[in-house]
């Protein structure tokens, strides 16, 4: 059975920064791409980051381009989310996502997998 | 970037009823496209892909059409457990991937 177990949800202040985590099993971790997603309360889905089955390719969305750092340790089947210069409107739920298809490095496909998410709360 | 529009944002139905949700590409995705089911306080998950293959374990009275630029989410009759908020993502070849804005379906 796939399971993607996040790190738990956090409060960090405007400006500071915080690393997310999604351990991975059930699959062979190395095989796929990996994708980060969030989720503001009661809005809709935005992607926000993804990381090739390799490492070999990032990519991100625009509003978080340049501030986050998606990576993933491939021998602990690990997911990363370095997130800094965090500001109010980062305030989401942030759910790591599976990508459906293997070995692809810089074409993406839809999530079969999703964890449970963590809220991160910027606030001061 | 490729921005995916779907309506209707709400959608008020009854049980038994059959629900239509529309979903619009920017530009062509072919057939790219995959449908989620989001519950209160749960992740999304995928109903759809490939705009009309059925995920397994999916009941039948889902269904997805299109191409192109427009593209259906049709639930034959509507179920208790399917009031939820559904959206519409595209996964165009070599292009960054995007959310519709929802659809809420609610009790009548």
């Amino acid at each position: 059975e796939v399971q993607l177990v996040q790190s738990g949800g956090v409060v960090v202040q405007p400006g500071g920064s915080l690393r997310l985590s999604c351990a991975a099993s059930g699959f062979t971790f190395d095989d796929y791409s990996m994708h980060w997603v969030r989720q503001v309360s009661g809005k809709g889905l935005e992607w926000v980051s993804v990381v090739s089955w390799d490492g070999g390719s990032k990519y991100y969305g625009d509003s978080v381009k340049g501030r986050f750092t998606v990576s993933r340790d491939n021998s602990k089947d690990i997911l990363y989310l370095q997130m800094n210069g965090l500001t109010t409107e980062d305030t989401a739920f942030y759910y790591c996502a599976k990508d459906s298809e293997s070995h692809y490095r810089n074409s993406w496909h839809y999530f079969d997998h999703w964890g449970l998410g963590t809220l991160v709360t910027v606030s001061s | 970037d490729i921005q995916m529009t779907q309506s209707p944002s709400t959608l008020s139905a009854s049980v038994g009823d059959r629900v239509t949700i529309t979903c619009r590409a920017s530009q062509s995705i072919n057939i790219w496209l995959a449908w989620y089911q989001q519950k209160p306080g749960k992740a999304p998950k995928v109903l759809i892909y490939k705009a009309s293959t059925l995920q397994s374990g999916v009941p039948s009275r889902f269904s997805g059409s299109g191409s192109g630029t427009e593209f259906t989410l049709t639930i034959s009759s509507l179920q208790p457990d399917d009031f939820a908020t559904y959206y519409c993502q595209q996964y165009n070849s070599y292009s960054l991937l995007s959310f519709g804005g929802g659809t809420k379906v609610e009790i009548k």
